[in-house]
């Protein structure tokens, strides 16, 4: 299995700009999940998927972002429009529903000038 | 409010000599603890967990304690090796209430210097 994939690893774009980070879980895990790394807040949850369907989103900063999950193979995570404070590394991962151990991807490297 | 916290953002150890890294929780609910290790440029992988039904486990030379009752765990690494070098991440979830997910802590750098 090739793991968490995500893409894009690295993105700079301009403030206002849209942003789309993709994620592809492994393959069946039911339950998927957001995190952001930065130095101030460590690793803080965004979102996370059950079954495709979101359980809870109360970590999402803002209305300027959405995340969806369409298929048991695909999520985005969507920042509109984009702010320098949106900086950060965003983790996917994956896991089987119940299970505790969750596996990330490499993560994706977004800056915002 | 933070509710794992790692206090010490950085250590240094030499080669072959123990490394601690310390998590204290907040949540009563948390019973069932992570480690994970990231390397620059990667996701945090898994190390090793404890259930609150135990107070140690351990996997080679890592090495996990549970306190319940001061809401401390620490991970001890012995011997070190320069390869240890990354960030370890606590995590934390309350496993028997359901399908939580994960709450993790700033995180402490490891350097392990030869």
């Amino acid at each position: 299995d090739a793991g968490v994939i995500q893409s894009p690893r690295h993105e700079v774009t301009e403030m206002g700009q849209e942003v789309t980070l993709r994620c592809k879980p492994i393959s069946g895990h039911n339950s998927l999940f957001w995190y952001r790394q930065t130095m101030m807040r460590g690793l803080e949850l965004l979102i996370y998927f059950n079954n495709n369907v979101p359980i809870d989103d109360s970590g999402m900063p803002e209305d300027r972002f959405s995340a969806k999950m369409p298929n048991a193979s695909f999520s985005t995570l969507k920042i509109q429009p984009s702010e320098p404070r949106d900086s950060a590394v965003y983790f996917c991962a994956s896991s089987n529903s119940g299970a505790n151990v969750l596996t990330f991807g490499a993560g994706s490297r977004l800056t915002v000038l | 409010d933070q509710q794992v916290k790692q206090n010490s953002p950085s250590l240094s150890v030499q080669e072959g000599r123990i490394s601690i890294l310390n998590c204290d929780y907040t949540n009563s609910m948390f019973d069932y603890f992570l480690w994970y290790k990231k390397y620059p440029a990667e996701g945090p992988t898994f190390l090793i967990s404890i259930s609150s039904i135990k107070d140690k486990n351990e996997d080679g030379r890592f090495t996990v304690f549970l306190n319940k009752s001061a809401k401390h765990l620490s991970l001890h690494i012995v011997p070190s090796q320069p390869g240890d070098s990354a960030v370890y991440f606590c995590a934390a979830t309350a496993a028997s209430s359901g399908n939580t997910p994960l709450v993790f802590g700033k995180g402490t750098r490891l350097s392990v210097i030869a």
